[in-house]
């Protein structure tokens, strides 16, 4: 069982839809993380949350949108988004963003663009 | 330009031998490394990591090696068992580095009984 929690496991949406996925931990985890992981290829950094504060934003499009409400909770809002965004959206913590903390990895929400 | 290569995508492995699992690596500032272990319909798990001040880590059948000259790091389970059947990725992350963990493209590993 995992301890870093997603919701909902898929989600079928159109293009001028609006939709948020959800990502829990109570781990005590200090930093969350959003990764994005396309069908064969290996999972793509796209946010950092560390200590409630966005620290890292790689060049993601602006349809996504990250908030993290608390040290517990971190959800990606999703506006107007591509066929090409369809994949697999995983949410990760760690204790800190320190150089030797892994990251524990939810199973993903599995995302479909019509 | 791939920082991280698993060059098998597939292994088969008869159970109750040892199964390796290869990573190279091309950024030397990589400097801590893990590996995940995946099954279908499920996110990544945390297997085993290993600093770069270390050569070798061991977490019960799971021992992770690191030869930094050769930029090389190599997963062995032992004994293999079929529930270790899944696929692996290699991932490394700078030091200093505020998370960002770059990921292999994962080795299929088959543990047949």
């Amino acid at each position: 069982d995992t301890e870093v929690t997603q919701t909902p496991k898929h989600l079928v949406m159109g293009m001028t839809n609006k939709k948020s996925l959800k990502c829990e931990q109570h781990m005590g985890h200090r930093a969350m993380y959003w990764y994005k992981q396309k069908a064969k290829k290996p999972p793509e950094l796209m946010f950092v949350y560390s200590y409630e504060k966005l620290s890292i934003n790689e060049s993601v499009p602006s349809r996504f949108s990250p908030e993290c409400p608390n040290s517990s909770l971190l959800n990606l809002h999703l506006h107007a988004l591509q066929p090409e965004d369809s994949a697999l959206y995983l949410c990760a913590s760690s204790q800190g963003e320190g150089w030797d903390q892994p990251q524990h990895f939810g199973d993903g929400t599995r995302l479909s663009i019509l | 330009d791939q920082q991280v290569k698993q060059n098998s995508p597939s292994l088969s492995v008869q159970e109750g031998r040892i199964s390796i699992l290869n990573c190279d690596y091309t950024n030397s500032m990589f400097d801590y490394f893990l590996w995940y272990k995946k099954y279908p319909a499920e996110g990544p798990t945390f297997l085993i990591s290993i600093s770069s001040i270390k050569d070798k880590n061991e977490d019960g059948r799971f021992t992770v090696f690191l030869n930094k000259s050769a930029k090389h790091l190599s997963l062995h389970i032992v004994p293999s068992q079929p529930g270790d059947s899944a696929v692996y990725f290699c991932a490394a992350k700078e030091g200093g580095s505020q998370g960002n963990l770059i990921f292999g493209k994962g080795t299929k590993l088959s543990v047949k009984p």
